[in-house]
């Protein structure tokens, strides 16, 4: 049983449109995460999502990404104006109410293709 | 950057033989998870050690910490085909919030 269903499984966009993933966690986890994967590349940290509110991000998380929980429940990524190079697997994770001793759980992630 | 590095970065194996996957790191951690990747597909946890473990086992894994070489390994015992994948190893520094993944070791079990 998935921990994490992320939607859409694949998105297909034109560069400069507007994206938004989706991510619903099973459980009502408190710490949520966004991580990016460029084909056969490292996994990249974006964001970490705390009590909703970005607890953490990093430097490729810029201005032309954002994240929400609309409505208690998913959890989203927006990416504004997409290019190129965002084309990437999207993996949303979640782990438990105490971060430093439990794994993350991931979902199958979303993959974006930008032309 | 506190981000793993696996190496070798690719490994071919024939079924029923050990794999050995390393892992280093490079500033403090709290522990050091190994996960598995099939291709197109999200990341699996398989194992987690802590700072204060040496070794740790669960099934045909072995990993192992060294924390004063920053380094750690994941060993599956008597491959088959069906652990072929990748396998990256993943770090949360003692300061912060973020889970920091390596570049993977992509793994090939031929039958």
């Amino acid at each position: 049983e998935p921990e994490v269903t992320q939607t859409p499984s694949h998105q297909v966009t034109q560069m400069g449109q507007e994206v938004i993933l989706r991510c619903v966690p099973i459980s009502n986890h408190l710490y949520f995460y966004w991580y990016r994967q460029i084909l056969g590349q490292k996994v990249e940290f974006l964001v970490s999502f705390y009590n909703n509110e970005i607890s953490e991000k990093s430097e490729i998380f810029d201005d032309q990404f954002s994240v929400e929980r609309p409505d208690g429940s998913n959890f989203t990524l927006k990416i504004r104006s997409t290019k190129l190079e965002d084309s990437a697997m999207y993996f949303c994770a979640r782990t438990g109410t105490r971060r430093n001793t439990g794994e993350l759980f991931f979902g199958e992630g979303s993959r974006l293709t930008v032309l | 950057s506190q981000q793993g590095e696996e190496d070798p970065q690719a490994l071919s194996i024939q079924e029923g033989e050990n794999a050995t996957m390393n892992c280093s790191y490079k500033t403090s951690i709290n522990n050091l998870q190994w996960y598995r990747q099939n291709s197109g597909r999200g990341l699996v946890h398989l194992i987690l050690i802590r700072s204060n473990e040496r070794e740790k086992h669960s099934g045909r894994l072995r990993v192992t910490l060294d924390t004063s070489k920053k380094s750690s390994s994941l060993l599956i015992t008597a491959s088959r085909a069906a652990d072929t994948a990748s396998y990256f190893c993943a770090t949360d520094a003692a300061t912060g919030n973020q889970f920091y993944f390596g570049t993977g070791t992509s793994l090939t079990v031929i039958p």
